[in-house]
């Protein structure tokens, strides 16, 4: 099993749609969750944070799920300018400090 | 402007010849990592280090050297650089280790 794993895509949607990605990590005593955006040959930048009740931003809503060991992003009411590649990342999969990515999710939001 | 800058942005170079790529970041942060990102392999942690001085192996670290002497600077050292270390590489910093900030990377070719 892949340490983090996500659905490489891509995902084409059309303008107005709802998009939800998954990831799995491999490590049940993993500490902390996040959901990074990157533009085309762009730096990642950070989306939000998985809070361990879910949380909420606009349109964009990240869920964790310990037991089943994934996290999930969906994103409501797809925009153009939501394309992009989504990464999913963790951290403390071997030790407190170490980040580790997923390969990412390409979304396409089409007019 | 709070930003993390690297240099150079761009370089082609030969296999074997020794090369830097600096980082800086002005937002007093206290933990800065490498990652290299390659197709379909996401982004890879070389190094990270939690504080001056203090540095860390991270997934990938072999044919790399950092050093950390002052908070603000985190270069990476190729002392002798490999056709399989080309890749997009990015610098990052972070307050606490978790929420990260990237630099605009540096798109390293060796020949």
């Amino acid at each position: 099993r892949k340490e983090v794993e996500q659905d490489p895509g891509p995902f084409n949607v059309p303008e107005g749609a709802t998009v939800a990605f998954n990831c799995t990590y491999s490590n049940s005593a993993s500490q902390s969750f996040f959901w990074y955006r990157q533009d085309c040959r762009k730096e990642p930048k950070l989306l939000m944070s998985v809070y361990s009740s879910g949380n909420e931003d606009g349109r964009f809503t990240a869920q964790l799920n310990r037991a089943s060991q994934y996290i999930s992003l969906l994103i409501r009411d797809s925009k153009l300018s939501d394309s992009a590649t989504y990464l999913c990342v963790v951290n403390g999969l071997y030790n407190n400090n170490d980040m580790r990515f997923g390969a990412g999710t390409r979304l396409t939001v089409k007019p | 402007e709070a930003q993390v800058t690297q240099n150079p942005r761009y370089l082609i170079t030969v296999t074997g010849k020794k090369l830097t790529v600096t980082c800086s970041q002005n937002m007093n942060h206290e933990y800065m990592s490498w990652y290299r990102q390659d197709p379909g392999l996401g982004l890879r942690q070389i190094y990270y280090s939690m504080n001056v001085e203090v540095t860390d192996k991270g997934d990938v670290p072999e044919g790399y050297k950092v050093s950390r002497k002052e908070k603000r600077n985190f270069p990476l050292i190729l002392e002798s650089p490999s056709p399989n270390q080309t890749s997009l590489y990015f610098c990052a910093s972070s307050l606490s280790g978790y929420e990260q900030y990237f630099g605009p990377g540096t798109r390293l070719t060796v020949t």
